[in-house]
């Protein structure tokens, strides 16, 4: 079945240091992916995607690349700041694309 | 505003109590669905609804039931509930169709903040 595994957080940082949160996939064929971003308080939105092998999702200064020879989608950036301290879920869009399956999410915190 | 509207945002019940959430979106999306959300546990898909049609149950429990009256609304009525069930349920919404395609889709879900259910 579809899966998504992130690593264990939480993940703190300081202010300007870079980030990576790793996000492996189990999946038939080869699906879209997805980082959604929770912050306090509020609902999941969508940060980034990625539709098909090698392409490069980016916003607010984050990335992650589909890379099907790993099944990972690994978020990075490369100077976080206080206003990243938030959960991120990495996910997927199932076989009949009808819903998104999502990983535990990591948790990030950012001092000054 | 996310567009989508949940309420309450917090709910404290007895076991025996019955209870519902409200979820409300305003985006003319045709899609909507509950999730629960529980700590270090990942975001677990319950139920779909496209066209106000049920098109997926994810084994939920019956003391869980979901009602879709229109395309713009959605509840989620709670009765005989059980302390693991304690949570924040989260509703979403999207296009008919979260893959692309002719009739588009970004794949993309809009949340609402969520209801944080404790039962006791």
């Amino acid at each position: 079945g579809n899966s998504v595994t992130q690593m264990e957080g939480p993940v703190t940082l300081s202010e300007e240091a870079f980030l990576t949160i790793n996000c492996t996939y189990t999946a038939t064929g080869y699906p879209s992916l997805f980082w959604y971003v929770q912050y306090p308080g509020e609902g999941l939105q969508l940060l980034l995607k990625a539709t098909k092998a090698d392409d490069k999702g980016s916003n607010k200064g984050f990335e992650a690349t589909y890379r099907k020879e790993t099944t990972s989608f690994h978020l990075e950036k490369g100077s976080v700041q206080v206003s990243d301290s938030a959960v991120y879920f990495c996910a997927l869009l199932n076989q009949a694309g009808t819903a998104l399956i999502f990983g535990k999410g990591t948790t990030l915190s950012v001092s000054s | 505003e996310t567009g989508v509207t949940q309420t309450p945002r917090h709910l404290v019940m007895g076991m025996t109590n019955k209870k519902s959430l409200k979820c409300e979106q305003h985006l003319g999306h045709n899609a909507m669905y509950w999730y629960k959300q529980s700590a270090k546990k990942p975001l677990e898909l319950m139920f779909v609804y496209n066209f106000k049609e049920q098109t997926e149950n994810n084994s939920v429990p019956s003391r869980f039931s979901p009602e879709c009256p229109n395309s713009s609304h959605l509840f989620l009525h709670l009765h005989t509930l059980q302390p693991e069930d304690s949570a924040l349920y989260l509703c979403a919404s999207s296009y008919e169709r979260l893959a692309g395609g002719l009739v588009g889709g970004t794949g993309e879900l809009f949340f609402g903040e969520g209801s944080r259910l404790t039962v006791l």
